[in-house]
């Protein structure tokens, strides 16, 4: 069965500061990976996904993360992040069953917060 | 497009009432998944469909709970009894093809048992 963790569960970090969010996964066959969003009082939004080819896949807003298969991870950074930045960040795993990966299993999340 | 449409927002009951929570997903999309969202939990898959069957209710916590989507454009999730531990915010997402096209959510039902 699989599993996804993230270990911490909240980030504060300044303006303008690096971040990396940290998600490990456990699973025996392949995966797919991916990071979604939620902001305050709305539904998860995907942010960026590891299919296959590149490990280091981006997004349109500077976040990016990449696939590390030995390690089971999928971190997520950002060199520079910007308040509204600040929201719940999402790791997830579809895993390959016998016909699909259609089954899509979140981490607990964690709480990105930007101060000024 | 209009999104994942949820009903209602809020919703709040007693405990032993019967809860319905309704999702109209986008249309066209193959897949239609309801998830939980609590504090202490996070975010837990409870059962999803594909093509209106229902694929993997494993995440369904007891019988209280039973979902039906009997055509493309209409599922609900239904609670009865209802309990206070109940209480949490219900997801619904819709996909056009799992796992290469994403997760559409709605905003979510908050379902507060008292």
């Amino acid at each position: 069965a699989q599993s996804v963790t993230q270990l911490d569960s909240q980030v504060p970090v300044f303006e303008e500061a690096p971040v990396e969010l940290r998600c490990n996964y456990s699973s025996s066959v392949s995966v797919y990976l991916f990071w979604y969003v939620q902001y305050p009082n709305q539904g998860l939004q995907l942010l960026l996904k590891y299919l296959s080819g590149s490990t280091l896949v981006e997004s349109i807003n500077g976040f990016e993360a990449e696939f590390n298969k030995s390690q089971t991870s999928f971190h997520l950074r950002k060199p520079s992040v910007h308040i509204s930045d600040t929201a719940e960040y999402f790791c997830a795993v579809s895993e390959g069953s016998k016909t699909s990966y259609d089954k899509v299993i979140f981490g607990p999340g964690t709480s990105l917060s930007v101060i000024p | 497009d209009a999104g994942v449409i949820q009903s209602p927002r809020h919703e709040v009951t007693e405990m032993g009432q019967e809860v319905t929570l309704r999702c109209k997903p986008i249309s066209g999309h193959d897949y239609l998944f309801w998830y939980r969202q609590t504090m202490m939990r996070g975010l837990e898959l409870l059962i999803y469909f594909n093509n209106n069957v229902p694929i993997d209710d494993s995440g369904m916590p007891e019988d209280r709970f039973s979902a039906k989507m009997p055509n493309a454009s209409f599922s609900t999730l239904k609670i009865q009894p209802s309990e206070p531990r109940d209480s949490a915010v219900y997801f619904c997402a819709s996909s056009l093809r799992v796992p290469v096209s994403p997760l559409h959510f709605g905003n979510g039902t908050r379902l507060t048992v008292t």
